[in-house]
């Protein structure tokens, strides 16, 4: 079945550091993926969708200079938070649709910014 | 805009028990329905959908929901869980007008079953 690769799938860093997660659509292409955060306890909250060849569209209230996306092939989406901070750590997941369900999930990536 | 409500946050369950598991939608146009499950460690996956036709749908391992458009409701039952079925269950809802295929998640409903 169609398979969503995120990496990595854990990061730690200091404050000021800038941190990209890829994602990566392994057997099939996708010319939207979304990008998802994940509080403790709470919902998935969509942040953004990421189109191939175009900018992406960020839900309201995510800061787009805060939250870089790039789509740059068909199987690949990245997410660069820049310069982390605290508030920022989380867990960030990817999708991409699918033919007979809309999504299929990456595995998510556990970001903690000290 | 679309939202999802879930009011059981944490369920606890013995084996053999019956579940349900509430779901409701607030969206003024057709609606596609779903419920992901999340096991410890694991991605979100799929348990079962609803787009159109017969409102009951049968999903993976033994769950099914019902669709009662009159209730915006979309409950997810079982009627004997495992302990293998302790997760996190997601309700979620997709508008189809304009919503393209962005899902609206509920906060999610935490499911212990114990031996």
């Amino acid at each position: 079945g169609a398979v969503v690769s995120q990496h990595p799938s854990r990061v730690i860093c200091k404050s000021g550091t800038s941190v990209k997660i890829e994602c990566r659509s392994l057997d099939f292409q996708a010319t939207t993926m979304f990008w998802y955060r994940q509080f403790p306890k709470q919902s998935l909250m969509l942040m953004a969708t990421s189109n191939e060849g175009s900018k992406a569209t960020y839900e309201q209230g995510v800061e787009k200079d805060k939250f870089l996306i790039n789509h740059a092939s068909l199987t690949l989406s990245t997410l660069t938070v820049t310069s982390a901070h605290p508030e920022d750590s989380s867990f960030y997941i990817c999708s991409a649709p699918g033919d007979n369900q809309p999504q299929h999930f990456g595995d998510g990536t556990r970001l903690s910014i000290l | 805009a679309q939202s999802v409500s879930q009011h059981n946050h944490h369920v606890i369950l013995s084996e053999a028990a019956s579940l349900e598991l509430g779901c409701n939608y607030s969206y003024g146009g057709t609606v596609n329905l779903f419920w992901y499950v999340q096991y410890p460690g694991q991605h979100l996956q799929l348990l079962l959908k609803y787009f159109s036709g017969d409102p009951l749908v049968k999903g993976i391992k033994g769950f099914e929901a019902e669709f009662i458009k009159s209730k915006f409701s979309f409950n997810l039952r079982k009627p004997s869980v495992q302990w293998s079925d302790t997760a996190e269950y997601f309700c979620a809802v997709n508008g189809l007008t304009g919503g393209g295929n962005k899902l609206t998640f509920g906060t999610g409903t935490q499911l212990k079953v114990e031996l």
